[in-house]
């Protein structure tokens, strides 16, 4: 069946430094893929998605690459903000949909 | 104009009452979901209705029952709470059923606490 594995948290990091959270995936044939942000007290909200290999997804300074060689795909930062501190989910649909446990990203200033 | 909306925000309650939680999309949306998140973040889907059919029933207890009037509306009633039906429950809306690419939109959650 379809899965989704991400890396587990917490993850603390300091404002500006580099961020990379790790997602994998099993699903047969060709899935979409997304990363969704929980802000502390609210919803889950698209972050960024990929629909085919190698496409890469972009959104407020994250990228994640669909690298269906590696079935990952990870999500990535330059320099994080106090304001990227939430909760974020990488998921898949395939005929269903499947949610990774959730990482928990705290940035401190 | 909030998309999907959900009422109320918090609920609690002892254990062994009934309750509903609302849910209502103005996106025109033909999906909605409803999905349990624990304590640990942990996001669990429990069903899926399409057109007002339902199309995804995980394993929940049948003391859920999801009800559909219309396209725009998923409400859920839980009979005789457990302490273990505390959680944040979400409605989300998307335009296909777990089509291939479709994004899903949240409602803000309802926060169970079951004394």
């Amino acid at each position: 069946g379809n899965s989704v594995t991400q890396m587990e948290g917490p993850v603390t990091l300091s404002e500006e430094a580099f961020l990379t959270i790790n997602c994998t995936y099993t699903a047969t044939g060709y899935p979409s893929l997304f990363w969704y942000v929980q802000y502390p007290g609210e919803g889950l909200q698209l972050l960024l998605k990929a629909t085919k290999a190698d496409d890469k997804g972009s959104n407020k300074g994250f990228e994640a690459t669909y690298r269906k060689e590696t079935t990952s795909f990870h999500l990535e930062k330059g320099s994080v903000q106090v304001s990227d501190s939430a909760v974020y989910f990488c998921a898949l649909t395939n005929n269903d949909m499947r949610f990774g446990a959730g990482t928990r990203l705290t940035v401190k200033p | 104009d909030t998309a999907v909306s959900q009422t109320p925000k918090y609920l609690v309650t002892q254990m062994g009452n009934d309750k509903s939680i609302k849910c209502e999309q103005n996106l025109g949306h033909d999906t909605m979901y409803w999905y349990k998140q624990d304590s640990k973040k942990f996001l669990k889907i429990m069903f899926s209705y399409n057109n007002k059919e339902l199309i995804i029933n995980e394993t929940v207890p049948n003391r859920f029952s999801p009800k559909s009037p219309d396209k725009a509306h998923l409400n859920l009633h839980i009979n005789s709470l457990e302490l273990g039906d505390s959680a944040v429950y979400f409605c989300a809306s998307s335009q296909e059923p777990s089509a291939k690419g479709e994004t899903q939109y949240f409602g803000p959650g309802t926060r169970l606490l079951v004394l």
